[in-house]
């Protein structure tokens, strides 16, 4: 079965700094990856997702991520961070074989400072 | 594109009564719908899988009569929680997959805040 683990629960930065938001997952085969923005009291937005291809993955907002085979990581980062950009985010995988329902992490949340 | 709604977006309820929601996928046809529960500051657990015309696919510990699903059209799916309890009190998600295609990425509604009293 796949896992999700964001080792991060919260983290704080300041307007202008950069960010670096931790994923790991643990899948037998190559997965499917995808960070989400969740906003206080909404649904999910898809930031990014990796199939396949290219491991550096460009997303909206100026996000990106990189995947890592080697380390099972799927971190996401962003060179300058907005205070429009605190919110919770959450790395989930799914799986490339099957259904493709995701799992998602506990989620990270980011607070920004002035 | 790829618009999935909610209705209602928050709702208070009496502890014993039932509550509908919906989850509307406004531009496209959605083969998959999924109900997720989230309780706060945790993550997202799916509850059950729907397709249009046949019986939703419940995750384990997920009481099927309690949490009621029903995928009548390519474009709607409802939630109903029967006989609601203040544990039952969460935000609920649904998310919709792209019929015919784009199926690795799901769609997500904006959540129902379910307050049961």
């Amino acid at each position: 079965a796949q896992s999700v683990t964001q080792p991060d629960i919260h983290i704080t930065v300041s307007e202008g700094a950069s960010l670096e938001l931790r994923c790991n997952y643990s899948y037998g085969a190559t997965p499917y990856l995808f960070w989400y923005v969740q906003s206080p009291g909404q649904g999910l937005q898809l930031l990014l997702k990796y199939f396949s291809g290219d491991t550096l993955v460009q997303g909206i907002k100026g996000f990106e991520a990189e995947f890592k085979r080697s380390q099972s990581s799927f971190n996401l980062r962003k060179p300058s961070v907005h205070w429009s950009d605190a919110a919770e985010y959450f790395c989930a995988v799914a799986s490339s074989g099957g259904s493709y329902i995701p799992t998602f992490g506990r989620g990270t949340s980011l607070i920004v400072h002035p | 594109g790829a618009v999935v709604s909610q209705h209602p977006s928050r709702v208070i309820c009496k502890s014993g009564t039932s509550v509908k929601i919906e989850c509307r996928s406004l531009d496209f046809q959605a083969t998959t719908m999924f109900w997720y529960r989230q309780f706060p500051k945790k993550s997202l657990m799916l509850m059950a899988t729907s397709n249009e015309g046949s019986k939703a696919t419940y995750e384990q510990g997920v009481e099927k009569d309690k949490f009621l699903i029903n995928h009548a059209s390519l474009t709607l799916s409802t939630l109903t929680v029967t006989s609601a309890h203040p544990e039952d009190s969460s935000f609920y998600i649904c998310s919709a997959d792209l019929a015919g295609g784009g199926k690795e990425t799901q769609y997500f509604g904006p959540g129902t805040r379910l307050l049961v009293l």
